[in-house]
């Protein structure tokens, strides 16, 4: 079965770090870009950023940049998202997905919540 | 930067009607880089449409997508109960993905 399980999410307070991972299970994970998107409260959806199968190309969302650092470890298949400088506005769910050849999200983990508040 | 719009907020049918869900780019953009997710309360998002028209994996065909250029259509024909969701769609340009601000859809 394809799965993604991410994990690593809590409560942190205002300029903290944390670091989420995702593991992907059932499918090759080596051959597929990989993304993080994230949801606040009763809010749509927001991509957050994105990394090439082997690494050599990732992207962020403007208010992100600076903050957050995608990485992935293709002989372990997680995938993760290092996150500092931590803002209230970071406070949401943050999914991990895959992308296919269109560049749509094809496969989406469950989720893990990132609080962020003193 | 493209801007997706979605239309109406909130829809609301009965089963067995036809939703029509409207997705509006800011400019012109590549109908091979636009998806449809729908997402019910507590779940993750799922894929439904990729390349603006192409059903997803097990999607039922009661989902189509059209369009081109600036506006793109999601149907549902024949509503069912679990179709009461929310629906997004997403862009793909510049690197970067941007989602509409979704549409919300009741079911009576």
């Amino acid at each position: 079965e394809v799965q993604l399980v991410e994990s690593g999410g809590g409560l942190v307070q205002p300029g903290g770090s944390l670091r989420l991972s995702c593991a992907a299970s059932g499918f090759t994970f080596s051959s597929y870009w990989m993304s993080w998107v994230r949801q606040a409260p009763g809010k749509g959806l927001e991509w957050v950023a994105n990394m090439k199968q082997d690494g050599s190309e990732k992207y962020y969302v403007d208010s992100v940049k600076g903050r957050f650092t995608i990485s992935r470890d293709n002989a372990k298949n997680p995938l993760y998202l290092q996150m500092n400088s931590l803002r209230a506005e970071d406070t949401a769910v943050y999914y991990c997905a895959r992308e296919r050849g269109s560049r749509s999200l094809d496969v989406w983990g469950q989720g893990t919540t990132v609080t962020v508040s003193s | 930067e493209i801007v997706l719009t979605q239309s109406p907020g909130t829809l609301s049918l009965s089963p067995g009607e036809r939703a029509t869900l409207s997705c509006r780019a800011s400019q012109s953009v590549s109908s091979s880089y636009l998806a449809w997710y729908q997402q019910k309360p507590g779940q993750a998002p799922r894929l439904l449409i990729y390349g603006a028209s192409n059903r997803a994996t097990g999607i039922p065909d009661r989902f189509s997508g059209s369009g081109s250029g600036t506006d793109f259509t999601l149907t549902i024909s024949r509503l069912e109960p679990e179709d009461c969701a929310v629906y997004y769609c997403q862009h793909y340009g510049s690197s970067l993905f941007t989602f509409g601000q979704g549409t919300k859809l009741e079911i009576k």
